[in-house]
């Protein structure tokens, strides 16, 4: 198993471009999410989802957008970036529901100028 | 308001000292997570405790729930240079609600 996976590594991005941060997992899991995590700050999330076609919004959920067409995938989009969203995006996956033990991926390092 | 507090937010020592990580809050938790984060890597889960004053031991390192699950403790017994990163505390206020992350304590063993 790969476990999560996500791409790009890194990315950097100019003020109001947009762009697609991917995450996939391999374990079936039906809960997946997505965090940020900037210095000081610990993780905070943005958007959830609970199963194929069901998404809701987190703590942080404006700048984003996220859909979950399958069970294995769930990509989050930037519509306009703002040097703001600069972070460190982390995608999670646990099965069944949200207190569960959760599966990170490596990251994905964004810097918008 | 952060509903998870940890102390201290950073912590540098020497190989073999022993030291305490808090994570406080005045809500009540219906489980405790502790993670582990390594530079440019996700966290990793060390463990899950749910019972009020549950204790578990991972090798060197030891777990407390609050009796009152309101507050956890991670307790390292002789630190050694590959216990250095980023430990994360998180908790679920109702079972099948959403995580909820401390700041972190920033852990850093020198030999």
């Amino acid at each position: 198993n790969a476990g999560v996976t996500q791409t790009p590594k890194f990315q950097v991005l100019k003020t109001g471009q947009s762009m697609t941060l991917q995450c996939a997992q391999d374990m079936n899991h039906e809960y997946m999410s997505w965090y940020r995590q900037d210095p000081g700050m610990g993780l905070r999330l943005i958007h959830y989802s609970v199963g194929a076609g069901i998404t809701d919004q987190g703590e942080v959920p404006n700048g984003y957008n996220v859909s979950r067409s399958t069970t294995e995938d769930f990509p989050l989009r930037l519509l306009s970036a703002a040097p703001s969203q600069t972070s460190v995006y982390f995608c999670a996956s646990s099965y069944f529901t949200r207190g569960y033990e959760q599966y990170f991926g490596p990251g994905t390092r964004l810097t918008v100028t | 308001t952060q509903l998870l507090e940890q102390s201290p937010q950073f912590l540098s020592i020497q190989e073999g000292e022993n030291l305490t990580v808090y994570c406080n809050s005045s809500s009540v938790f219906s489980s405790l997570q502790w993670y582990r984060q390594e530079p440019g890597e996700g966290p990793v889960l060390l463990v899950t405790v749910v019972t009020g004053g549950e204790v578990k031991k991972l090798k060197r390192l030891t777990f407390q729930f609050g009796d009152a699950r309101k507050d956890s403790s991670l307790h390292i017994t002789a630190a050694q240079p590959g216990d250095t990163g980023l430990y994360l505390c998180a908790g679920a206020r109702q079972a099948g609600t959403a995580l909820i992350f401390g700041k972190g304590t920033t852990l850093s063993v020198s030999s």
